[in-house]
């Protein structure tokens, strides 16, 4: 058990609809990352928080978006899903986002129907 | 840019094989290196890491050294069980740089 929680472990959905994934990091780690997992493209970073600020940003669509509450929980919504947005989304933390040791969760499962 | 390139899979061994899995990567500055593992249905996990040249990472029985000259980071294993059945990331992180994964190599391990 990594200390890193997600929610919803799966979730099915329609083309065009929103949704909202949940993380909540190891307890005292202020960094939040956000990946996402699918066959054909491998893990992709989508956006980085570190202590409520967002501190990188990388393969991330303009139709997704994130953000890290003063709680330190995070929150990665995607909106207007497509059949391609399919794909295993991992949340890691870690304490201060410099020593590139992450602690990943088990994923939220996305499938877009 | 700082990228990984990783050997393709997936690779398929008996128990008891030695294995090495190839990581080769690019980088500007001067990264710290990792792998990490995804076992079926979880997350994943550091394996392993080096932070400089000549460094050898080592867990589970699996090692890795920091090889500079060659831009190198193999993993290997003497003795692979059924157990190390899992896909292993090659990983490089270059200073403020985050985090950045090669594409995963599948290994399976038949008894």
């Amino acid at each position: 058990d990594s200390g890193v929680t997600q929610t919803p472990k799966h979730l099915i959905t329609a083309t065009g609809q929103r949704v909202t994934l949940r993380c909540s990091p190891r307890s005292g780690d202020l960094s939040v990352y956000w990946y996402q997992q699918s066959l054909d493209q491998g893990l992709q970073f989508l956006i980085q928080y570190y202590n409520g600020e967002e501190r990188a940003k990388g393969n991330i669509l303009e139709r997704f978006s994130a953000q890290q509450f003063p709680d330190l929980h995070s929150e990665l919504n995607l909106s207007s899903l497509e059949l391609g947005d399919s794909a295993l989304y991992f949340c890691a933390s870690s304490l201060s986002g410099r020593t590139g040791e992450l602690f990943f969760g088990e994923g939220s499962r996305l499938t877009v129907l | 840019g700082d990228s990984v390139t990783q050997m393709e899979g997936p690779v398929t061994l008996s128990e008891e094989a030695f294995l090495t899995i190839n990581c080769t990567y690019t980088a500007t500055g001067y990264p710290s290196l990792f792998w990490y593992v995804q076992y079926p249905g979880e997350g994943l996990q550091l394996l392993l890491k080096a932070t400089k040249a000549d460094d050898k990472g080592s867990n589970k029985g699996f090692e890795a050294t920091y090889r500079k000259e060659t831009t190198s980071f193999h993993l290997e294993k003497g003795s692979v069980q059924v157990s190390d059945s899992a896909v292993y990331f090659c990983a490089l992180k270059t200073g403020a740089n985050n985090l950045f994964f090669g594409t995963g190599t599948r290994l399976t391990v038949i008894p």
